[in-house]
This record gives C-alpha cells, sequence and structure tokens, in this order.
C-alpha cells in the first residue's frame, strides 16, 4: 500500500516564526510536490522536486523554501510565518514514468 | 497561468438524478488528464485518468481535444458520491508536474 505521511495534522505557528512541514515517502518516487489548498482556489503549487537535491518553483514559491536531501523526504520551510499563510498543506508523490500522484493526509497549519 | 478550469463551485443534484462536473483545460502539448476525488476527512485520491478509458464508481471522463475538456459523468447520482472533486493536468514535458483546479464541491441530496 502507498504511502506518503506528513508529519503534523494540525499545526499552530506564531506570525514571524520558521516552520517545517515534513513530508515522507515510501515508494522511492522520483517527483515530490507541495500544494496548499484553500476554498474556491483549489491545489496550488508551492514546490516541486524531481529528485534530491532538485528543485522547481510551482506558481506560488514566495515565502516558501524546499529542501530534498533523501529521495524519501520533502520538507516545506516558511522562512518567516505570515497570517496569509495560513492553509491546508498537501504533500505528494509520483513516479516518474507512471504519473498518478500521491497524496499524503494533509497539515492544516494556522498562523496567529 | 489559468491551465485547469472548473466553472462550478458547488453542483446539487438529487439522489438518483444525472450528474456533469465540468473541467476545461489549456495545453499546448499532449494533456494528461485526471480526475481527483476527496471525501469528507479523507485525503485527496484518484478517481480515473483519460488514458484509462475506465468507469470507476460509476463515473467517467472523455477528453475532448477540440473543444480542450474533460468532463466527468455519472448517470446515476448516490448519496456517498458526496465530495470535493479536483480536475488536475499532468504536464509531461515539464517534469510531469500537476496542476489542478479551483474543485468542484459535489452534494447529493435524498
Amino acid at each position: 500500500d502507498v504511502k506518503v505521511t506528513q508529519s503534523s495534522r494540525y499545526l499552530v505557528k506564531r506570525t514571524g516564526e520558521k516552520v517545517f512541514l515534513e513530508c515522507v515517502q515510501d515508494m522511492d518516487h522520483e517527483n515530490m510536490f507541495w500544494y496548499r489548498q484553500d476554498p474556491g482556489l483549489g491545489l496550488r503549487l508551492i514546490y516541486f522536486s524531481y529528485d534530491v537535491k532538485m528543485k522547481e518553483k510551482g506558481d506560488i514559491p514566495e515565502g516558501y523554501s524546499v529542501s530534498r536531501e533523501k529521495k524519501e523526504r520533502f520538507s516545506l520551510i516558511l522562512e518567516s510565518a505570515s497570517t496569509n499563510q495560513t492553509s491546508m498543506y498537501l504533500c505528494a508523490s509520483s513516479q516518474q514514468e507512471r504519473t498518478e500522484a500521491f497524496f499524503g493526509q494533509g497539515t492544516r497549519l494556522t498562523v496567529v | 497561468a489559468q491551465r485547469v478550469t472548473q466553472p462550478e463551485k458547488l453542483l446539487s443534484v438529487f439522489k438518483g438524478a444525472p450528474v456533469e462536473l465540468k473541467c476545461n483545460y489549456s495545453y499546448s502539448g499532449s494533456p494528461e488528464l485526471f480526475w481527483y476525488v476527496q471525501y469528507s476527512r479523507q485525503r485527496l485520491q484518484l478517481l480515473l485518468r483519460h488514458i484509462s478509458r475506465e468507469s470507476i464508481k460509476g463515473f467517467t471522463a472523455d477528453l475532448n481535444k477540440g473543444e480542450t475538456s474533460f468532463h466527468l459523468k455519472k448517470p446515476f447520482a448516490q448519496e456517498e458520491d458526496s465530495a470535493m472533486y479536483y480536475c488536475a493536468l499532468n504536464r509531461r514535458h515539464d517534469f510531469n508536474k500537476f496542476y489542478f483546479g479551483s474543485g468542484t464541491k459535489l452534494n447529493v441530496k435524498p
């Protein structure tokens, strides 16, 4: 059974804090993604990685960075959290050849 | 750039009625389209993809390249179909990135 696991289900952080969201997949997938999910806006791609240490900006990378030191782990970093980053964050992974994406359960982040 | 458009935020139908969730896309390459579904308190999961040309849970979707559409259809909606539905485009020539629409909430009333 394929598995994408996000480290936290709920997170509350203060404005200005540095926040780390972690995602681990056990399927040996090359591609990993971070999205934010907001009502009426759907899923918007923040960052994407197609290999260890490789990353590509998505549509809304401002205020975020990522790290992929190992194939199975993809971290999303909020350098200085702001209230407009309150959202549901979804991690996903996929193989290069087989293009179906598998999703984590999501992390609901609230910045106060 | 708007790559996937789902014009309806909410679609309410009665049980047994036909349902069609609309999706239009823009992509100059060869598109690969998907429908994902998110039931209440569950993770997003694949419902079907255009390549498979299969019916899942009674749902079908046909890729119409002329109209750049990939509408999701079911002839007789069931209450358990109530969920959030997302149309997604995979850009094969752009590192296989996935782009999603804004989603349509389907509410099937008893």
